[in-house]
This record gives structure tokens, C-alpha cells and sequence, in this order.
């Protein structure tokens, strides 16, 4: 079975610059995450959907950060314009909840450098 | 205070050792728990999930005191090749799809 994949898994771009982080996450899994992971910290959750809608967002930075899930399968995370203190890792992950059991699966990361 | 706190480490132990870590967690009402692995620059990758007492997995196991709301995870006879960093995860009991990571515990195993 595949697991989450993510898209570039490496980006290194300027400040100001746009940039595009794509997820595809486990066939089935209903439920998506994005997380920020900074060195030496666990991963940070940015926004998590329920099939397509948004259920939580409130650590997503508004101003600069959009992300969707059109059709509750893959997700994409936009960052416009970048910061420097936006270099980190940004995991996707999904999961699935059956019969009362719910473990998250995680994609490589993209790796954002902003220069 | 944070939802999961561990130590940091860095714990360096020699090969065959066993090292225990530990992992507390501030909401009484949460029921799943999770040891993640993570290799430097990988992904985390799920290694125990522990849903009532604690869990078993070969030379691993988790425990849970759910009175005193701390995990732990016991690594016996270390091998060189279980040096990674160890997060703990609580799930958030008031959502059910959310998860709370600690900072994460690096072991180092020694030859």
C-alpha cells in the first residue's frame, strides 16, 4: 500500500518568493494534516481537514498561508509571500479513524529553505 | 504549559543496554498514545501505539500510568541501530483527530 507523498522534497527559494507544497495522502484516509517541524521540535500542526473541510486552522498564519483540499483527497499549502523564518519541514500526514483506533502516517517532508 | 512534555536528552548508552524514557501529559481525559521514531531528516514513523495499559513490540514496550499521566518506553538490549529521536504523542481526547507531539527524546546507542 502507498504512503503519503508529498511534493517537492526540497525547495529552496528567496524571501518574498511564493511556494507550493503538494500532499497525496493514504487511499481512504479522511483525515489530512499539515505540520511545521523545526530543528529539534516535534511537528506543529497547521491545519487539519476532515474530507475537505478545514476543521481546524487556528495555528495556520493567515496572512501568508493558504491551503486547501478541493475534493477531500490531496491538499496543497501555499506560503506568499515566504520569510525567512519560514525554513523548516513541512509534513503531511493522514489518518483514519475504525474502530475506535487512530494512527497518523507520514509523508517524506518538504525541506523549505528561504534565503 | 504544553499538552506533552518529554526529556530532551541527548541519551548516549552503550549497545545492549536498556533505557527507559518517559513522557508526561496534561489532559486526564486523553485515551491514545503513540512512540514515534524519527531518523535525522526523516519522516516520523509510528513504532508503538498504546491504547489501554501499555503495549509490547520485541525488545520495546509502553507503558501507561494514567494516574500519574505519564508514558514511558523501555528499549532493551539497544542496538546501534535504534539511535534516532523518540516523540511522544497524546491524542486530544476533545477532538479525536488531533495529536499532540513533545519535543522529542535523542538516543544515541554506542558500540
Amino acid at each position: 500500500e502507498a504512503g503519503v507523498v508529498q511534493s517537492p522534497r526540497y525547495k529552496i527559494i528567496e524571501k518574498k518568493q511564493p511556494v507550493a507544497f503538494w500532499c497525496n495522502p493514504i487511499s481512504g484516509h479522511n483525515t489530512l494534516y499539515w505540520y511545521r517541524q523545526n530543528l529539534g521540535q516535534g511537528p506543529e500542526l497547521l491545519i487539519r481537514y476532515e474530507n475537505e473541510e478545514a476543521v481546524d486552522d487556528s495555528q495556520l498564519p493567515k496572512d501568508r498561508f493558504s491551503a486547501e483540499r478541493l475534493k477531500g483527497v490531496d491538499s496543497t499549502l501555499k506560503i506568499q509571500p515566504a520569510e525567512l523564518g519560514d525554513s523548516a519541514v513541512y509534513l503531511c500526514a493522514s489518518s483514519l479513524v475504525f474502530a475506535g483506533y487512530n494512527e497518523q502516517f507520514f509523508g517524506p517532508g518538504t525541506r523549505l529553505t528561504v534565503l | 504549559r504544553k499538552e506533552v512534555e518529554q526529556d530532551p536528552g541527548p541519551f548516549n548508552v552503550p549497545e545492549g543496554a536498556t533505557v527507559a524514557f518517559n513522557c508526561t501529559y496534561s489532559n486526564s481525559a486523553s485515551q491514545s498514545f503513540f512512540w514515534y521514531r524519527q531518523d535525522c531528516r526523516k519522516e516520523p514513523k509510528l513504532l508503538m501505539s498504546v491504547y489501554s495499559s501499555g503495549n509490547e513490540d520485541g525488545r520495546f514496550t509502553a507503558q501507561l500510568n494514567r494516574a500519574s499521566q505519564y508514558i514511558s518506553l523501555l528499549i532493551r538490549d539497544s542496538k546501534l541501530s535504534d539511535s534516532a529521536t523518540y516523540l511522544c504523542v497524546v491524542n486530544d481526547p476533545d477532538t479525536g483527530n488531533q495529536f499532540y507531539f513533545g519535543t522529542g527524546t535523542s538516543l544515541t546507542v554506542i558500540p
